[in-house]
C-alpha cells in the first residue's frame, strides 16, 4: 500500500497571499497524483490531475508540480473560496488508491 | 452535464446491513468506474474500493474485504455499494465518484449518503 503524507496539516494563510501545500507518496508514485478541494458539508472537488495538469474550470491561480514522491500544489494569490480542506490521492499503477489525511488552510 | 445522484440517509442498527445507490447521468455509463470513499466525522477521505461498470471488476480495501459489495446495473445506469455487518465506526458520509476512462482520479462526485450507525 502506497502511503500519502501531507504538510502542514493547517496553513494560516492572508487573502491575497501565496499558499504552498506538499504532499508525499512512500513510493514513487510517477505523475498519477490529483489534488482534492473539499469545503465544509460538500464533496470533494478536483483540482488537479497527472499532478500538473489543472480539471475544468479551475482557475489559473491553482497550480501543482512535482512528480515521484514529491509534490506540491500552489495557489498563487488566495481568495475567500479557497479557504478549505485540500488533499492529495495517488493512482498509480491499479496499486489501491489512497488519500492523504489533507491540509487545512484557514485566514491568518 | 454529468451528474451522481445517491440515495438518501439511512439509520441503521449494528449488525445490519446498508446499500447506498449512486445514479449516474449525462454521460456513457459503461466508460467509466465507480470508487466509493467515506468519511467518519471530522475525519479525512478512506477508499472503500472501486468497480468498473465496464466489465464489473471490482477492488476492495482491505479493511473492507468481505464485508462490502460494489455493483452496478447498466440498464438504469446506477451503481451500488452494500456494506454488511455494520458497526458504530462505520458511521459516515460515503461517496461515489466517477473515474475514467483509464486512469482513477474523480472527476464527479455524488453529493454524499450519511449513514447513522446506532443503537
Amino acid at each position: 500500500e502506497i502511503v500519502m503524507t501531507q504538510s502542514p496539516a493547517t496553513l494560516s494563510v492572508s487573502p491575497g497571499e501565496r499558499a504552498t501545500l506538499s504532499c508525499r507518496a512512500s513510493q514513487s508514485v510517477s505523475s498519477n497524483l490529483a489534488w482534492y478541494q473539499q469545503k465544509p458539508g460538500q464533496a470533494p472537488r478536483l483540482l488537479i490531475y497527472g499532478a500538473s495538469t489543472r480539471a475544468t474550470g479551475i482557475p489559473a491561480r491553482f497550480s501543482g508540480s512535482g512528480s515521484g514522491t514529491e509534490f506540491t500544489l500552489t495557489i498563487s494569490s488566495l481568495q475567500s473560496e479557497d479557504f478549505a480542506l485540500y488533499y492529495c490521492q495517488h493512482y498509480y499503477n491499479w496499486l489501491p488508491i489512497s488519500f492523504g489525511p489533507g491540509t487545512k488552510v484557514d485566514i491568518k | 452535464q454529468v451528474q451522481l445522484v445517491q440515495s438518501g440517509a439511512e439509520v441503521k442498527k449494528p449488525g445490519a446491513s446498508v446499500k447506498v445507490s449512486c445514479k449516474a447521468s449525462g454521460y456513457t455509463f459503461t466508460s467509466y468506474g465507480f470508487t466509493w470513499v467515506r468519511q467518519a466525522p471530522g475525519q479525512g477521505l478512506e477508499w472503500i474500493g472501486w468497480i468498473s461498470a465496464y466489465n464489473g471488476k471490482t477492488d476492495y480495501a482491505q479493511n473492507f474485504q468481505g464485508r462490502v459489495t460494489m455493483t452496478t446495473d447498466t440498464s438504469t445506469n446506477t451503481a451500488y455499494m452494500e456494506l454488511r455487518s455494520l458497526r458504530s465506526d462505520d458511521t459516515a458520509v460515503y461517496y461515489c465518484a466517477r473515474w475514467g476512462p483509464i486512469l482513477v482520479f474523480h472527476d464527479y462526485w455524488g453529493q454524499g449518503t450519511v449513514v447513522t450507525v446506532s443503537s
